[in-house]
């Protein structure tokens, strides 16, 4: 299986700043990157996909970019509705995987 | 709109089985390829495994953990995927949601579905003695 290394595991930042989150997969897969926000108790939603392309009625501070094995989700200006669970998931092969997330907390 | 909701969670021994059913209103679902992923309490996400459209052949893959012990199932006259749980560990104890994605992308002859657009609710299965 393709095993997706997210970092920092942990984030706290307050609202405006700007925020990096990494994913690192174990082997290429090109650009079929997905990263998703999960609040607690509810679902993960999904905000990019195909590395870079913004979903549908995701906020445009949230962009992501990348190819091969590295892969990064930027928050230009964190808000409060931003504060959540960030995952990545690797969608190039027959079992997908998913990093084990990011945490990003008020500072 | 695509609206997924799963049903069928609950309490059970380990050792014992459980089904998961997910309702799919609204859309064509006897096209999509669906999925199951859980998240243990506290814990990550993972894939449990899929089951392709029959006009893709309708076959099913599993996550290494689960295989052999669950089986997805659909029956596209209802709109409604199910989730077959055998032998249950305490370690299957998440909460299993119901996804599905717009999109497949193709490598050679290798088809793979892509991000997951919509998913359920969750439905919260305890496996515990």
């Amino acid at each position: 299986d393709i095993q997706m290394t997210q970092s920092p595991s942990t984030l706290s930042a307050s609202v405006g700043d700007r925020v990096t989150i990494t994913c690192r997969a174990s082997q290429s897969i090109s650009s079929w990157l997905a990263w998703y926000q999960q609040k607690p108790g509810k679902a993960p939603q999904l905000l990019i996909y195909k590395a870079s392309s913004l979903q549908s009625g995701v906020p445009s501070r949230f962009s992501g970019s990348g190819s091969g094995t590295e892969f990064t989700l930027t928050i230009s200006s964190l808000q409060p509705d931003d504060f959540a669970t960030y995952y990545c998931q690797q969608y190039n092969s027959y079992s997908p995987t998913f990093g084990q997330g990011t945490k990003v907390e008020i500072k | 709109e695509v609206q997924l909701v799963e049903s069928g969670g609950g309490l059970v021994k380990p050792g014992g089985s459980l089904r998961l059913s997910c309702a799919a209103p609204g859309f064509t679902f006897s096209n999509a390829w669906m999925s199951w992923v859980r998240q243990a309490p506290g814990k990550g996400l993972e894939w449990v495994g899929r089951i392709k459209s029959k006009s893709d052949g309708g076959t099913t893959d599993y996550a290494a953990p689960v295989k052999g012990r669950f089986t997805i199932s659909r029956d596209d006259s209802k709109n409604t995927l199910f989730l077959q749980m055998n032998s249950l560990k305490t370690e299957d104890t998440a909460e299993y949601y119901c996804t599905t994605s717009d999109t497949l992308h193709c490598s050679g002859a290798s088809c793979y579905e892509g991000a997951l657009d919509y998913w359920g609710q969750g439905t919260l299965v305890t496996v515990s003695s």
